[in-house]
Formats: structure tokens, C-alpha cells, sequence
């Protein structure tokens, strides 16, 4: 099946540094990428939407300039975390999908990144 | 706008016991339902899904049925096992208004024990 991973696995980090997490999809070419956040024993939260070679789209509430998505090639999405602070420790997790004809294309989802800032 | 519902946990079982995890949706149109299921520290693994009305989408022993009368595609499995235990989530996409974006219910954390 179709795999996607998400690097690093974990980080801790400084107030006020900024962070970058990649997303790759490893034996498929993923058109879109989506970024989500889950905070402890809540659902998943979508932050945007990355269509390769444009910009992501950001969801109501989700600041675009703090939360940096770029999405330059067919296999790579990365999420900077600009300036963090501590509420912005959570479980980042992104989910890839690919162009496929006919129904529904599946998303596939990465490992997540636990981010934790200092 | 669309929306998914699930049964509050956490949910605790015995080994072999039977499981209903419920999950209702609000959605306009024909939207395509799922479960996923995420295990302690690891992102979302796809269990089952179904496309249109009557549908049953069956993994690992898991099935659920798409209703469209009920709104509803609730999660069932004969006799769960320890391995099982993780958090499960109901989620809905509608290609045709939103691009094939997931809506996520609120999740149900089980718990199997020996």
C-alpha cells in the first residue's frame, strides 16, 4: 500500500525558534497534501490543504504566516512552525493523496510529529 | 456544513466481548464514509470505508454499514481482541463540494483488556 512519512518523529524546541516537518509519500506521487493537528484525546483538526506548485489553502482560524506549508514537489510537503510557543505544541499530522481515476481517492496518512515547545 | 458524530468513550471491553461504536453524519448529498483507526503514538491507518447508500465496508473482522435512512455508519465487531485497542475514528468526504476533504468525528478511545 501507498506510504507516507513525516520527519522527525518527535521534536522539542525553544519558545520562539521555528521548526520545519517534512511529509514524504514514498511510492506515489501525492497531488495534495493536507495537514492536520490533534491535540491530546481530541480529533483531528485540518490547518490546510497543498496542491503541488501552488499555495496551500488555509482553514478558517489558522494563521498562514505562522504555520508555513510549502509543497514544491510531487513527493514532499513540509510545515514550518514559525516563532513557536508552547500552545502550539501538539501532534502534527499530514495525509497524502495521490491522482487516481474513477471514485474516491484514499488519503494516507503519515506516522505524525510530536511537537513540544519549551 | 458537514458534520460527524460519535459515540463518547472511552470504551472498555473484555477480550471476545461485542463492540458498536456509533457514528451519525450530517452531510449534504452523497458523501463517502470511513473509519479509521490510530494506535497509541502512530497517525491514522484507514479500517474500512464505504461509498453509497447500503454499502458495507469490512476489515479485520470490523464492518459497518452505510445508512443513508439513519444517517448512520456505525462500527460493530463480534469479539474484539487486546490488540485492538486504539483510538477509532468515523469521518466523512464529499468529492463533489469540498475536493475530497475528510470530516472527522470526535474519536472513541478502546480499551480491550485480557
Amino acid at each position: 500500500g501507498a506510504v507516507v512519512s513525516q520527519h522527525p518523529s518527535w521534536v522539542i524546541c525553544k519558545s520562539g525558534t521555528s521548526v520545519k516537518i517534512e511529509c514524504r509519500s514514498l511510492d506515489f506521487q501525492a497531488t495534495t497534501m493536507f495537514w492536520y493537528r490533534q491535540f491530546p484525546k481530541q480529533s483531528l483538526m485540518l490547518m490546510a490543504t497543498s496542491n503541488e506548485g501552488s499555495k496551500a489553502t488555509y482553514e478558517q482560524g489558522v494563521e498562514k504566516d505562522k504555520f508555513l506549508i510549502n509543497h514544491a514537489s510531487l513527493t514532499l510537503s513540509t510545515l514550518t512552525v514559525t516563532s513557536a510557543h508552547p500552545e502550539d505544541s501538539s501532534f502534527y499530522i499530514c495525509s497524502a493523496r495521490g491522482q487516481l481515476a474513477g471514485e474516491l481517492n484514499e488519503q494516507f496518512f503519515g506516522p505524525g510529529t510530536r511537537l513540544t515547545v519549551l | 456544513g458537514n458534520s460527524v458524530t460519535q459515540m463518547e468513550g472511552p470504551v472498555t471491553l473484555s477480550e471476545e466481548a461485542f463492540l458498536t461504536i456509533n457514528c451519525t453524519y450530517t452531510a449534504t448529498g452523497y458523501p463517502s464514509l470511513f473509519w479509521y483507526v490510530q494506535y497509541p503514538g502512530e497517525g491514522l491507518q484507514l479500517l474500512l470505508k464505504a461509498t453509497k447508500a447500503d454499502d458495507k465496508g469490512s476489515n479485520k473482522g470490523f464492518e459497518a454499514t452505510y445508512r443513508k435512512e439513519t444517517t448512520s455508519f456505525h462500527l460493530e465487531k463480534g469479539s474484539v481482541q487486546v490488540s485492538d485497542s486504539a483510538v477509532y475514528f468515523c469521518a466523512l468526504a464529499q468529492p463533489e463540494t469540498s475536493g475530497s476533504r475528510l470530516t472527522f468525528g470526535e474519536g472513541t478511545q478502546l480499551t480491550v483488556n485480557p
